[in-house]
């Protein structure tokens, strides 16, 4: 069964600490793993991987895929009270355009 | 502005009283698709459409029907709710033309009350 996983589920950090969160996957024909971030509102779009060991990077935020161990993590450094949200993972699913989100991550970062 | 709009962003109603809930989107994208948040699950995909009078099945359908007569539009109908549908409802598009993306643009989401 195609799945995806996101850990931790929570976390509290203090602003200016680095922080990284997990996306683990389990599908078959692999396309593509998108984040989101998700305020008090619609999640946003962050980044899509499609190809293993290359970083994605916006600002203090990165991304990476690694396709043979199946996971994906997303960096955020130098956080900030703005950061804090629910980050979301999403795939994809095998052939078609179903897609499968995490759980989630929510972050909380303090002043 | 390039957006997806819901309506209504609230709703509060009665179980058996079908009710329609709409999304329209101006970036001329041929994907749509209709999810689900409720707290400890994530978001889970009701309904998608490729295009015109293409729709799926997502993860969770059952309770829900769509259709997809006009480009721009994508309604979620609820024939009979039910207090299990109780939800925040989300409408997304994309542009897939060409394989292109698999990124996703979010409405604003309604919130739905059963009771």
């Amino acid at each position: 069964e195609d799945k995806v996983v996101q850990s931790p589920l929570s976390l509290v950090v203090h602003e200016g600490d680095t922080v990284t969160l997990n996306c683990s996957y389990e599908v078959t024909n692999f396309r593509s793993l998108l984040w989101y971030k998700q305020e008090k509102k619609a999640p946003t779009f962050l980044f899509m991987l499609t190809s293993s060991g290359i970083e994605k990077k916006s600002g203090r935020l990165s991304s990476i895929l690694d396709k043979k161990e199946l996971f994906s993590i997303l960096n955020i450094t130098a956080t900030q009270t703005g950061d804090s949200a629910v980050y979301l993972c999403a795939v994809p699913t095998s052939g078609t355009y179903k897609y499968i989100f995490g759980t989630g991550t929510r972050l909380k970062v303090l002043a | 502005e390039a957006q997806v709009t819901q309506n209504p962003r609230y709703l509060i109603t009665v179980t058996g009283k079908k009710l329609t809930v709409t999304c329209s989107q101006n970036m001329n994208h041929e994907y749509m698709s209709w999810y689900r948040q409720d707290p400890g699950l994530g978001l889970r995909q009701i309904y998608y459409s490729m295009n015109v009078e293409v729709t799926d099945k997502g993860d969770v359908p059952e309770g829900y029907k769509v259709s997809r007569k006009e480009k721009r539009n994508f309604p979620l109908i609820l024939e009979s709710p039910s207090p299990n549908q109780t939800s925040l409802y989300f409408c997304a598009s994309s542009d897939h033309s060409g394989g292109a993306t698999d990124t996703q643009y979010f409405g604003p989401g309604t919130r739905l009350t059963v009771l």
